[in-house]
């Protein structure tokens, strides 16, 4: 099956620092997604995008699904920021998960 | 849309009982998976439905564990005879199929401690 690997698995920012989270695939992907599980277990959509770049906010993403990989974007950290990062891919409607980054921004 | 709803946020049983999580999925949509997160294994793919069949559950751990989905709107998981190591939390998510693009929303999860 498909494998997802996420780099790096723990950060630690101070609040305000900008930060770049890796996820690689190993096989071509219908769709990927990011979210980002908060202190309180919740998984939260940030992101649908099985290529290109898009913006929220303070977040971004690139995927370069041709050279099976997703980048993810923290501009401005804040402490709210802290969670766990998943990035995840579908190949045939399977959503596969990858092993996260732990995020912690302090004060 | 409220989401997918899922019951009970947290539920605490004793070894050997038999446990029923509740998952009610986004109206319309047409995929619904079961998910396990552990520490030590992460967010696991049990079982998932699409138009309420079962299409793959080769990620359900063993026998103990059922899955069914009556109709669009709600789908159960069944833990019969619960171990303490089935503690974990339990997610359920739904997703709409447009062609080969989808994007799935999970409910809030469910805590499961079985001492």
């Amino acid at each position: 099956g498909i494998q997802v690997e996420q780099s790096p698995p723990d950060l630690i920012l101070q609040e305000g620092a900008n930060s770049t989270l890796r996820c690689n695939f190993s096989d071509s992907v219908n769709n990927l997604q990011w979210f980002h599980q908060n202190p309180w277990g919740q998984l939260i959509n940030l992101f649908y995008i099985p290529s290109g770049t898009k913006q929220n906010g303070r977040l971004s993403a690139t995927t370069v699904a041709t050279e099976r990989y997703s980048l993810l974007y923290i501009s401005s950290s804040q402490t709210t920021d802290s969670g766990v990062y998943f990035c995840a891919v579908t190949g045939f409607q399977k959503l596969v998960f990858g092993t996260g980054t732990r995020l912690l921004v302090s004060p | 849309d409220a989401g997918v709803i899922q019951s009970p946020r947290h539920e605490v049983t004793e070894m050997g009982q038999e446990v029923t999580l509740r998952c009610k999925p986004i109206s319309g949509h047409d995929y619904l998976f079961w998910y396990r997160q552990t520490m030590m294994r992460g967010l696991e793919l049990l079982i998932y439905f699409n138009n309420n069949v079962p299409i793959d559950d080769s990620g359900m751990p063993e026998d103990r564990f059922s899955a069914k989905m009556p109709n669009a709107s709600f789908s159960t998981l069944k833990i019969q005879p619960s171990e303490p190591r089935d503690s974990a939390v339990y997610f359920c998510a739904s997703s709409l199929n447009r062609g080969m693009n989808t994007e799935a929303f999970f409910g809030q999860g469910t805590r499961l401690t079985v001492v």
